[in-house]
């Protein structure tokens, strides 16, 4: 069974650009997460989508922002880059199915890695 | 919000050696999962254990919710166990399931 998917796997930006990123999750999985994570850190939560509804947000500035397709894939956007947003980007997705036990055990992809000059 | 404390910050281990991580959080949590990061970012699932013991050859693992910790147990380790652990939780007050992560016990077994 595929696991979950990220493209591209690097990319190069400048300061000012924008970028997107793409995620899909395992088959059967309704709910996709995005983590930031720097260097030496662990990941930091920025968004999480179910069902194509923003279901939480991290502390990050509005230059970031996410959606979540039907066929339950999801993009993140980020607007006018800084040198600071370069980072591995990690997409997670889960079942998302209420009431399920393990419902919430997330399944992370291989990541995106955004340089930014 | 919910706060993750890992340690140690650091281990070195000759092979065959065994182990123990910990992971302390702050509030109650309806999930914890233990993680392996490869040299290439991958982040590899260990456990999903919001409670209890569980098992998977050379690993274990053991949450005490009560009193808000985690132990991951690694015996006979290898050069290939080398990598970050990571310990990540969900409080279960949030409503979401963000995970927050604790910053990591980076493991090198030396042969």
């Amino acid at each position: 069974d595929a696991g979950v998917t990220q493209s591209p796997t690097h990319l190069i930006k400048t300061r000012g650009q924008h970028v997107t990123l793409r995620c899909s999750p395992i088959s059967g999985h309704k709910s996709v997460s995005w983590y930031q994570q720097v260097l030496g850190q662990g990941p930091q939560f920025i968004f999480q989508y179910y069902e194509k509804e923003e279901r939480g947000r991290g502390n990050f500035p509005d230059r970031f922002s996410a959606r979540q397709f039907p066929n339950y894939s999801s993009e993140l956007n980020v607007n006018a880059l800084l040198l600071g947003d370069s980072a591995l980007y990690l997409c997670a997705s889960s079942t998302g199915l209420a009431g399920e036990f393990g419902s919430n055990e997330q399944f992370f992809g291989p990541g995106t890695r955004l340089t930014v000059l | 919000g919910i706060q993750v404390e890992q340690s140690p910050p650091d281990l070195i281990l000759q092979e065959g050696a065994n182990s123990t991580l910990r992971c302390n959080f702050s509030d109650s949590v309806n999930n914890l999962q233990w993680f392996h990061q490869n040299p290439w970012g991958q982040l590899i699932n260990l456990f999903y254990i919001p409670s209890g013991t569980k098992q998977n050859g050379r690993l274990s693992a053991t949450t005490v919710a009560t009193e808000r910790y985690s132990l991951l147990y690694i015996s006979s380790s290898q050069t290939t166990d080398s990598g970050v652990y990571f310990c990540a939780v969900s409080d279960a007050g949030a409503g979401s399931y963000q995970l927050t992560f604790g910053k990591g016990t980076k493991l090198s077994v030396i042969p």
